[in-house]
C-alpha cells in the first residue's frame, strides 16, 4: 500500500537557521503532495501542496518541490523562527483519495 | 467561514464502554473523514463519508462506525472501548476530488482506562 516515510526527529535548529525536513513516499500512480503542521494542542493545518511532477508549493517562507524521479517532497525553510516550533507532517492522496501521513517530524527553534 | 469543529474536546471512559464523537465540517465541504492520532504518531485513517456513505475505511475493526448527516455533519462511534484506543480522534472536511486539501478540527483527546 501506499505510505510516507520522513525524517527522524526532534529537529532542533537555531533561529535564523536554514531547514530541510526529508519527505519520500511510495505510492501507485501520481498522488497529490501535502505538508502539514501541528502546533500543540491543535488539529492539523495545511501548509502546503503540490498536485504534479515539478509542482512548487510554498507558503509562510516554507516551500516543497514534487519530484517524481525521486518520490520526494522535502520540506525547506531558509530562516527559521521559534514561531515555527511544531510537529509537520508529510502527506499524499492517493486515487481513492484517502490521506496517508508520515509520522510527523518534531521541531523545536531555540531563541 | 466556519471551520471544523468537534466535540466533547476531552473524554474519559471506562474499557468496554461505548463513546460518539461529533463534528461539524466546514461549511460547503461534502466531504467528512475520521483519523486516529496515537501519541507521537502521524494520524491513520479511520473512514470517509460522501453523501451519508461511508466510501472509503481504514484497517480499523467494524466497533468503528460511523454517520454522516444532511447537513454533513459527522459521528464517529467506537463500541467495546480498548485500552489503546485512547488517542486524539481527528475530523477533517473536504470537497470531493483529488485535489482538494483535508481541513481539520482541533480533535477530541479520548482516553480509556
Amino acid at each position: 500500500g501506499d505510505s510516507v516515510t520522513q525524517m527522524e526527529g526532534p529537529v532542533t535548529l537555531s533561529e535564523e537557521a536554514f531547514l530541510t525536513i526529508n519527505c519520500t513516499y511510495t505510492a501507485t500512480g501520481y498522488p497529490s503532495l501535502f505538508w502539514y503542521v501541528q502546533y500543540p494542542g491543535e488539529g492539523l493545518q495545511l501548509l502546503l501542496k503540490a498536485t504534479k511532477a515539478d509542482d512548487k508549493g510554498s507558503n509562510k517562507g516554507f516551500e516543497a518541490t514534487y519530484r517524481k524521479e525521486t518520490t520526494s517532497f522535502h520540506l525547506e525553510k531558509g530562516s527559521v523562527q521559534v514561531s515555527d516550533s511544531a510537529v509537520y507532517f508529510c502527506a499524499l492522496r492517493d486515487y481513492g483519495q484517502n490521506f496517508v501521513f508520515g509520522p510527523g517530524t518534531r521541531l523545536s527553534v531555540l531563541p | 467561514e466556519t471551520g471544523v469543529t468537534q466535540s466533547p474536546t476531552h473524554l474519559i471512559k471506562t474499557r468496554g464502554q461505548q463513546v460518539t464523537l461529533r463534528c461539524s465540517s466546514q461549511s460547503g465541504h461534502n466531504t467528512v473523514s475520521w483519523y486516529q492520532q496515537a501519541l507521537g504518531q502521524g494520524p491513520q485513517f479511520i473512514f470517509q463519508y460522501y453523501r451519508e456513505e461511508e466510501n472509503g475505511r481504514g484497517n480499523f475493526p467494524p466497533r468503528f462506525s460511523g454517520l454522516q448527516f444532511p447537513n454533513y455533519s459527522s459521528e464517529l462511534n467506537v463500541n467495546a472501548l480498548e485500552l489503546d484506543d485512547s488517542a486524539l480522534y481527528l475530523c477533517a472536511s473536504s470537497l470531493a476530488g483529488s485535489n482538494s486539501p483535508l481541513h481539520f478540527g482541533n480533535g477530541t483527546r479520548l482516553t480509556v482506562t
